[in-house]
C-alpha cells in the first residue's frame, strides 16, 4: 500500500502567500522527512519531523506531524516564485531508518 | 552533505538494449541507493547497493533487470537491462551519511526514454 499521500495533489498561489500542503501514512515511522524536486530533477532534503516530535521549523518552513492521526502539514510562509516545485513527503518505517517510502507530491505553482 | 552526479544525465533507447547509470559522490558514503520515478509518480526505492557485497533489491525489482555494482565507497552503478518503454523514467541515487542516515542526498537524476 502507498505510504505517505499528499493533499492537496496540486496548488497554485500567488507569491506572499502561505502554502500548506498535508502527508498521511499508514504504518508506524521512525521519522518523516519532506523533499522538494524542482522540475524532474534531483530532491532537496527540507526538514526532518522525528516520530517524538510534534514541529520543527526551518527559516519559511513550518513542519507538524500528528503520529495519533499519522499526518504530517508543511507550511511555507511568504512564499515566492522560486518556491514553485513539487513537494514529498517520506517516511522511514519500522525498524529501518534509511528506507524511504515516499508519497505521490504535491505540486506547488507560485505565480509572481 | 554530499555532493552527487550521474551519467548520463538523459538518453534515449531502443527497446530490447541495455543502458549503465552512473553515481559518483564526493565523498565515502556507507549507503547509497538506486530509486525510479516512473512519469509524473513518487519515487520508488530499487535497491540498496552495498559495498562489497551484492545490493538488496525491493519487492518488485530483480537482479537481472536492474544490475547493480558498487566498487567502492563512493561510486555506484545501476544497469537497466533489455529495456522496454515501461523502463521510461527518471533513474535516481541518493546516499546517506554515517551519523545521519537518515537524510538522504540526491542526484541530478537520469532521464531515460524507451523508444
Amino acid at each position: 500500500s502507498q505510504q505517505g499521500e499528499e493533499d492537496p495533489q496540486a496548488l497554485s498561489i500567488q507569491e506572499g502567500e502561505n502554502a500548506t500542503m498535508n502527508c498521511s501514512y499508514k504504518t508506524s515511522i521512525n521519522n518523516l522527512q519532506w523533499y522538494r524536486q524542482n522540475s524532474g530533477r534531483g530532491l532537496v532534503h527540507l526538514i526532518l519531523i522525528r516520530s517524538n516530535e510534534r514541529e520543527k521549523h526551518s527559516g519559511r518552513l513550518r513542519v507538524t506531524l500528528d503520529t495519533s492521526k499519522k499526518s504530517s502539514s508543511l507550511l511555507i510562509t511568504a512564499s515566492r516564485a522560486a518556491d514553485t516545485a513539487s513537494y514529498f513527503c517520506a517516511t522511514a518505517e519500522g525498524g529501518s531508518n534509511y528506507k524511504l517510502t515516499f508519497g505521490k507530491g504535491t505540486l506547488l505553482t507560485v505565480n509572481p | 552533505s554530499a555532493v552527487i552526479s550521474q551519467k548520463p544525465s538523459r538518453d534515449i533507447c531502443q527497446r530490447g538494449t541495455s543502458l549503465t547509470i552512473q553515481c559518483q559522490v564526493d565523498s565515502q558514503v556507507t549507503m547509497m541507493f538506486w530509486y525510479r520515478q516512473q512519469p509524473g509518480q513518487s519515487l520508488t526505492l530499487i535497491a540498496t547497493a552495498n559495498q562489497g557485497s551484492e545490493a538488496t533489491y525491493e519487492s518488485g525489482f530483480v537482479i537481472d533487470k536492474f544490475p547493480i555494482s558498487r566498487p567502492n565507497l563512493t561510486f555506484s552503478t545501476l544497469t537497466v537491462s533489455n529495456m522496454s518503454p515501461e523502463d521510461s523514467s527518471i533513474y535516481l541515487c541518493s546516499v546517506g551519511l554515517a551519523g545521519g542516515l537518515e537524510t538522504q542526498y540526491f542526484g541530478p537524476g537520469t532521464r531515460l526514454l524507451v523508444l
